[in-house]
């Protein structure tokens, strides 16, 4: 089945600058990789998704980038401010695409 | 709006009950999951079902058995609860086709003491 490694386990940011959240995928057929927020004492959602198809893509200050090549995808928050502050999980589709496989979380602190 | 909800948002349980978690979602979503989030595990599947009366194991189905007698309404069952089982339970759904889109309930923090 499908693994899926997260880096780093934790990440403290000053306000405003960026932070870069790293997974890697063993399945090279996964074809979509979605990341979830979970704030404290929240459920995740989904906050953006790539598809195999694309390298990057960007929704105002988060941006998801991919290389299949390496089966490595990231996760980057620019200009970041205390709101972000949360567990961030990257997943990855596994067995017959119909469940996800999650990374095992950042928690991302962001400094005031 | 899709709203998932769950049963107990605590429960406090004797090892060795039996323990009923309940997990409703209003999106006629066709697949629902169980997982367990436990602190540097992330979560994991326990099970899912993408049908009525169907289930899958997941990566994790030890100690644990569900049950889908409904297409809105998914529960999980601790036979013998046991403290290894103390986590917090979180539901999840999502429509065919979207698997990457899945609405979680509030979950449920378990403690089997």
């Amino acid at each position: 089945g499908e693994n899926v490694e997260q880096h780093p386990s934790t990440l403290s940011v000053q306000e405003g600058d960026s932070a870069v959240i790293k997974c890697t995928y063993s399945d090279s057929a996964s074809n979509y990789f979605p990341w979830y927020k979970q704030e404290l004492g929240k459920r995740p959602q989904l906050i953006i998704d790539i598809r195999s198809n694309v390298g990057e893509k960007k929704d105002q200050r988060i941006a998801v980038t991919l290389n299949k090549t390496a089966k490595h995808f990231s996760l980057h928050i620019t200009e970041t401010q205390p709101e972000d502050s949360a567990v961030y999980f990257c997943a990855a589709p596994s067995g017959s695409a119909r469940q996800l496989t999650f990374g095992s979380g950042t928690q991302l602190t962001v400094l005031p | 709006d899709v709203k998932v909800t769950q049963s107990s948002r605590y429960l406090v349980k004797r090892t060795g009950e039996k323990v009923f978690l309940e997990c409703v979602q209003d999106m006629d979503h066709e697949n629902m999951f169980w997982y367990r989030q436990d602190p540097g595990l992330g979560l994991r599947l326990i099970y899912f079902s993408y049908d009525v009366k169907m289930k899958e194991k997941g990566d994790i189905p030890e100690g644990y058995s569900v049950s889908r007698e409904k297409k809105e309404r998914f529960s999980l069952i601790l036979e013998s609860a046991s403290t290894n089982q103390t986590s917090m339970y979180l539901c999840a759904s999502t429509s065919s086709g979207r698997i990457y889109e899945q609405y979680f309930g509030p979950g449920t923090r378990l403690t089997v003491t």
